[in-house]
């Protein structure tokens, strides 16, 4: 079945480290992005990516790396300049260009810095 | 500049009644919308969209919503709720010209009551 797979599913650093986030898809779209959800605040775009090798900042890109070297796969790094990193992170994507265009999600990964 | 309004944080509601949550959009050009639900640690799944056409679109789960251009009103409904309806509700818009840009509303919480 197609869909978006994010892993792991929760995930324990230690402050001060880099930590990974997995995202993948294989619905073949060409847009991908990275939220991050906290408590009564909704979803915050973090990175978004509209084609291989091309990517642009998010609202909170701050403390945030990404990738795009497949089209299948958009790595979020979370970095020790993060302040905050304890979230919910979200992938989704979706078809790119002009056009109606729903966005897919993964079922997310908790990240919980101590 | 684009942004959605989401008027209630927390419904809570009894079991057989029925519900509507609110949401309201602004936007310089057209936009897609879109209801998305989410349950704990969950990622988001879509419940309906409006693209274009009849106003009243139905959804999955026995939800249908209402867009109304002159009040930039995008209201989710339900006539009948059940426990299990219990999640995070999310209005979104993406807009006509980048389909692929995503606003989120802040989420309301729907707490069905036995």
């Amino acid at each position: 079945d197609g869909g978006i797979t994010q892993s792991p599913k929760y995930l324990f650093r230690k402050e001060g480290q880099n930590v990974t986030l997995s995202c993948e898809q294989n619905l073949n779209h060409d847009a991908m992005y990275w939220y991050r959800q906290d408590p009564g605040q909704g979803l915050r775009l973090i990175y978004y990516s509209q084609i291989v090798n091309d990517f642009q900042k998010g609202d909170i890109a701050e403390g945030y790396s990404v990738s795009r070297e497949k089209k299948e796969s958009f790595p979020l790094t979370v970095t020790s300049a993060q302040k905050n990193p304890t979230a919910f992170y979200l992938c989704a994507s979706t078809y790119a260009g002009q056009g109606w265009a729903e966005a897919f999600f993964g079922q997310g990964t908790r990240l919980t810095v101590v | 500049a684009q942004s959605v309004t989401q008027l209630d944080s927390q419904v809570p509601v009894f079991e057989e009644a029925p519900v509507e949550l609110r949401c309201n959009y602004s936007s310089s050009v057209s936009v897609y919308l879109f209801w998305y639900v989410q349950y704990p640690n969950q990622g988001l799944q879509l419940l309906l969209k409006y693209l274009s056409g009849s106003t009243l679109v139905k959804g999955i789960n026995g939800f249908e919503a209402e867009f109304n251009k002159s009040q930039t009103s995008f209201h989710l409904r339900k006539p009948s709720v059940h426990i299990s309806d219990t999640a995070e509700y999310f209005c979104a818009v993406s807009l006509w010209n980048t389909g692929n840009q995503f606003y989120f509303g802040t989420g309301t919480s729907l707490t069905v009551i036995p």
